[in-house]
Parts: structure tokens; C-alpha cells; sequence
């Protein structure tokens, strides 16, 4: 089974609109984390926002936020008053448990596309 | 800049060649990790290391090899027995003390087979 869920191969928005990308995860850890990444058409992998399992609030980074909904095991990236160089591919992340590897399991990822 | 360097860019080789991708950090960073990317897909874990002189095996670690001799330092070695060695690699460190272990990424190395 897949850890992390991410079901939207593509997405497209309007220039200055929110947008959410959705992702859902799957862990019996009490303790993960969870990340999220952009990757632009350059190649590298940009740490956007982080959500740990035990943070009362929804995580937010300027126009990043996550909304973290444990009970359903989501957390979706909300990227507010979009903008041009947002146009990129997206991926969910988890770290899990307190095991010291620290490894990351990532989703398949969904580009955006932002239209002017 | 503290920061993680990948070279080279693009790698072209032949089939039957051993290739070795560089990896340095000078972010001070203990643990150091590969991954792979096949177009369209997600990041694939081969290898990582913790500290110096000791690294474990990712989900697809056959026909690659590492070392870590020194902590600045994480090379992969695409061997011979990798059956589809044309993919984008990509590099990460991390640090513990956050208690979030976010990785941070190298601009990666594109490696072509032929």
C-alpha cells in the first residue's frame, strides 16, 4: 500500500487565486512528520513547509500553509495569491516514528501550472 | 554559501560502465542520502548514512554503492549490474537537531545510458 497519496497527476490556477494540492498518508507511527517540496523545472528539491504530528496548529510558511487533518490523514498544501513561479511539480513527504534514519517517503507528486 | 554540490550536471556513459556521482555538503549536516527520479514519478531512496563510516541500504539499492569516508562527502557509484541506470539523481543532507529533519536537496545529476 501506498504511504503517501498524492491524486492529482496535474493542476492548473489562476494568477493570483489559492490553490490546494491535496495529499493523504498512511502510518500506524503516533510520531511522523510530514513535509512538503518544490521541485521547478531546474531539477531541485525546494523544502517548502513542515507539519509534525503532535503540532496543534496548521503549519504556515508566508504564502505556504498546510492544512493538517489527522483524523483523515491528510495534509494538503495551500498555496495562497499564486503567482507565475509557483509553476512547478509538488510532492508530499513523511517521515516516520522516531527511528533515527530519518527517511523520507515521498508521493508521486502534481504539477501546477499557473496561468497568467 | 553553505550549500550541497552535485557534479557533474549531465553524465553521459555506456552501457558496462561503472560511474560515480559526486556529493558534497559543507552544511555541516550528519546524515547524507541518494535518491532516484524516473520522469513523472516520485523520489526513490538508494542509499543514506547517518554518520561517517556507516550507510543502509534505501528501497532500490541493487547495482549502486556508496561510501562515506568523510562527512562532507556521499559519492554513488552507478555499477555495470544497474539495469536501467538512466535516470536524475538527486542528494540530500540533513540535521537532527531542528527535530524535523527536513532535507535539503543538490541540484542533481542527470545521468544518460546508452
Amino acid at each position: 500500500a501506498q504511504k503517501i497519496t498524492q491524486t492529482q497527476p496535474g493542476m492548473f490556477v489562476q494568477e493570483k487565486e489559492a490553490v490546494t494540492l491535496d495529499c493523504t498518508y498512511d502510518t500506524s507511527d503516533q510520531s511522523y512528520g510530514l513535509f512538503w517540496y518544490k521541485q521547478p523545472s531546474s531539477g531541485e528539491m525546494i523544502f517548502l513547509i513542515y507539519q509534525g504530528s503532535y503540532d496543534e496548529q496548521n503549519a504556515t510558511e508566508g504564502r505556504y500553509s498546510l492544512n493538517f487533518q489527522k483524523a483523515r490523514k491528510s495534509a494538503n498544501l495551500v498555496i495562497s495569491a499564486s503567482q507565475l513561479g509557483d509553476s512547478a511539480m509538488y510532492f508530499c513527504a513523511m517521515r516516520e516514528g522516531l527511528d533515527s534514519s530519518y527517511k523520507l517517503i515521498f508521493g508521486s507528486g502534481t504539477r501546477l501550472l499557473v496561468r497568467p | 554559501d553553505g550549500g550541497i554540490t552535485q557534479s557533474p550536471k549531465y553524465l553521459f556513459r555506456k552501457e558496462g560502465q561503472n560511474v560515480t556521482l559526486s556529493c558534497e555538503q559543507n552544511l555541516n549536516h550528519d546524515a547524507m542520502y541518494w535518491y532516484r527520479q524516473d520522469p513523472g514519478q516520485g523520489l526513490r531512496l538508494i542509499y543514506y548514512s547517518q554518520i561517517v563510516n556507516d550507510f543502509q541500504k534505501g528501497d532500490i539499492a541493487e547495482g549502486y554503492s556508496v561510501s562515506r569516508e568523510k562527512k562532507e562527502s556521499f559519492p554513488l557509484i552507478v555499477t555495470s549490474a544497474q539495469k536501467n541506470p538512466t535516470a536524475f539523481y538527486l542528494c540530500a543532507s540533513s540535521i537532527a537537531t531542528s527535530g524535523r529533519y527536513e532535507q535539503y536537496f543538490g541540484p542533481g545529476t542527470r545521468l544518460t545510458v546508452t
